[in-house]
């Protein structure tokens, strides 16, 4: 079965713009999350959805945001781009309770210059 | 959630058995123990998951003694392909993953 899509896979965008990222989880899952990866903080939780509600948020400041649809696609949202959003953000996605076993996407690789 | 502490980095040889250990004294009684493995510039792989003794599938074993304080995830005869970032996780919940520093294991030939 296919895996969990990310896109685009990679982006460049300039200060103060927005961006908007897009997953697509296995055919199933109902919980999507995100994550930003960094060289210097790591992997970090940026929030999770299941069935179209944010159910975690990590501590991110209020320019970042998602959202869930019905069909479970996820998109999260970065406003007002800063230098430090430079990052690989991941969408991971689990078929609900019970079910420890995460899978990831391979990312979205976004540049702000 | 539980903290979380590996070895920064292992070194290994092609053929090998390599053994990660995690400790994680806090662990709460309805904690999971997961492992996931991360190449440069992909999203992390399920590994292997454990709640207590030994748990084994095609590509790890994972061994949690009975205090729960640590556990052990083996990787068998590793390759060349096995260098990779390894993270233990310790969590009830499947809503947030908190991943530490993680072990950057290095296969060489």
């Amino acid at each position: 079965k296919a895996g969990v899509t990310q896109t685009p896979r990679y982006l460049i965008k300039t200060r103060g713009q927005q961006v908007t990222l897009s997953c697509s989880p296995i055919s199933g899952h109902r919980s999507v999350s995100w994550y930003q990866q960094t060289p210097g903080q790591g992997l970090q939780f940026l929030f999770e959805y299941f069935s179209e509600t944010q159910r975690n948020k990590g501590n991110f400041p209020g320019r970042f945001s998602g959202r869930q649809f019905s069909n479970s696609r996820s998109e999260m949202n970065v406003s007002t781009l800063e230098l430090g959003d430079s990052a690989l953000y991941l969408c991971a996605s689990v078929a609900g309770q019970g079910n420890y076993g995460y899978t990831f996407g391979s990312g979205t690789r976004l540049t702000v210059v | 959630l539980a903290k979380t502490t590996q070895p920064i980095s292992m070194d290994s040889y092609e053929g090998q058995e390599v053994n990660i250990t995690c400790s994680h004294n806090n662990i709460a009684t309805n904690d999971y123990i997961t492992w996931y493995q991360q190449f440069p510039s992909q999203g992390p792989r399920f590994i292997i998951q454990g709640y207590k003794t030994k748990v084994t599938n095609e590509v790890a074993s994972l061994f949690i003694p009975a205090d729960r304080k640590s556990s052990t995830l083996s990787l068998p005869r590793v390759s060349l392909s096995d260098t990779a970032v390894y993270y233990c996780l310790v969590g009830e919940g499947f809503q947030k993953l908190v991943f530490g520093t993680g072990t950057r294991l290095l296969v060489s030939p």
